[in-house]
């Protein structure tokens, strides 16, 4: 297993488009978590899945970010109507119960334009 | 206040220094992560600990519950070591962690 995966890694974009980013989690991991990251601060958490079911959403998802795991599997974060305020880096993390430990991906980076 | 605390922001220490980095939380914990990344990359994680100390190499990290605070210690520092470092606590009844500020390392040659 190569650990977390995440595609793009970067990502240029213009304000109003949407975008989707995808994260591969560890296999047999169940928890599966989305973080996002701004230059010099640390990760915010914006959401969290237990196998298929989003479990948890922060005040920080608003109405133009929506997230899914539809398999348990892999996951999809897509971002529609793209504002400036929206450039970060986006990391995908998972975990299994019981355990505790977390992995984290290398990260995708947006860029809106 | 925040939640999770990071002291210093930034440090800068030539190679082979003793370098520790101090993490303070507020709220009740299970465990506390110590996370290092490396610029433009992504999270690594170090070590996680629920009491008393563990050991990784040249990394030691240890807690002290009572005092809710936690120290990242580098021994005979390296230029690869520079990242920056960030501890990280999950939030009581929630399925998420609560990231400090993070501290940028750099270890000069």
């Amino acid at each position: 297993d190569t650990g977390v995966s995440q595609d793009p890694r970067h990502k240029i974009t213009k304000r109003g488009q949407n975008v989707t980013f995808r994260c591969d989690p560890i296999s047999e991991h169940n928890r599966l978590y989305w973080y996002r990251q701004t230059l010099g601060q640390g990760p915010e958490f914006l959401t969290y899945f237990q196998n298929e079911a989003q479990l948890e959403k922060s005040r920080l998802l608003s109405d133009r970010f929506s997230a899914e795991r539809p398999k348990g599997s892999f996951s999809t974060l897509e971002i529609q109507r793209t504002e400036q305020g929206d450039s970060a880096m986006y990391l995908c993390a998972s975990s299994y119960d019981g355990t505790g430990a977390i992995y984290f991906g290398e990260g995708s980076w947006l860029t809106v334009v | 206040k925040n939640e999770v605390e990071q002291s210093p922001q930034n440090l800068t220490a030539q190679e082979g220094e003793f370098i520790t980095i101090n993490c303070s939380y507020s709220v009740g914990i299970s465990a506390l992560h110590w996370l290092q990344q490396h610029p433009g990359g992504g999270i690594v994680s170090l070590f996680m600990l629920s009491s008393g100390k563990k050991k990784h190499g040249r990394l030691i990290a240890t807690i002290n519950i009572q005092e809710k605070h936690s120290s990242l210690h580098i021994t005979a520092s390296h230029p690869r070591d520079s990242a920056v470092y960030i501890c990280a606590v999950p939030v009581q009844g929630a399925q998420k962690l609560v990231f400090g500020q993070g501290t940028r390392l750099t270890i000069n040659p």
